[in-house]
């Protein structure tokens, strides 16, 4: 059955400063996607990046990558130059090729931007 | 182009009564998927819906019912109240199909109350 961990309530960095939140997942379906969302204080989730199981490549957009590992089944977010405004909860999540379109989501980690 | 549309917005209900939430997907996005939101549990998978076609469930009780309607809007039910059913309501719409990455576009939810 598929499976995300997200093992961080809770995260500070430093504004400019780099941060990793840590993501795992659990699945038997060779063919999956991976996604992140930020879910600001208002509620709206959205979407941040996406990675592909087939990808070879880490997928990158702007300030935000992901450190794909696939034989750990892990699937980090790296977020660089932190900003205030990325103060937000982060939820990872995946969507297998034979689940049709049913997204799990990890629990989810709150990030916290210090000035 | 227009997000995805959730109302109502706020609602407050009391044990025992039903409800009825409406979603308006993206021009275009047939796929429509229902997320249910607490502090407790996170953001459960309810049910997703593609061509007016329920494709998969979530581990919900009977209570919980959908539809989709030939224009891709969806409604959700949620009969009989239980004070365990307070949450945020979150509807998402999608692209399926050869070259999208399938990520969700979510509405700003629906808060509901039970008391």
């Amino acid at each position: 059955a598929q499976k995300i961990t997200q093992t961080q309530p809770g995260m500070f960095v430093q504004e400019k400063e780099a941060v990793t939140l840590d993501c795992t997942y659990d699945t038997s379906d060779p063919s999956y996607g991976l996604f992140w969302y930020k879910q600001p204080s208002s509620g709206e989730m959205i979407f941040l990046i996406y990675q592909g199981s087939y990808d070879q490549q880490n997928a990158t957009e702007g300030r935000y990558s992901l450190n794909f590992q696939k034989a750990r089944k892990s699937a980090n977010l790296v977020i660089s130059a932190s900003q205030l405004g990325d103060s937000a909860m982060y939820f990872c999540a995946m969507r297998e090729a034979t689940g049709g379109f049913k997204t799990i989501f990890g629990a989810g980690t709150r990030l916290f931007v210090k000035a | 182009k227009a997000g995805v549309t959730q109302t109502p917005r706020y609602l407050i209900k009391t044990r025992g009564q039903q409800v009825t939430l409406s979603c308006s997907p993206i021009s275009g996005h047939r796929s429509v998927s229902w997320y249910q939101q607490t502090p407790g549990q996170g953001l459960q998978f309810l049910f997703e819906y593609f061509s007016e076609t329920q494709r998969n469930k979530g581990n919900f009780p009977g209570r919980f019912s959908g539809r989709q309607f030939s224009n891709s809007r969806s409604e959700m039910n949620v009969s009989t109240l239980e004070l365990g059913d307070s949450a945020l309501y979150l509807c998402a719409s999608s692209l399926r199909g050869a070259g999208n990455t399938g990520e969700l576009f979510f509405g700003e939810g629906s808060r509901l109350t039970v008391l």
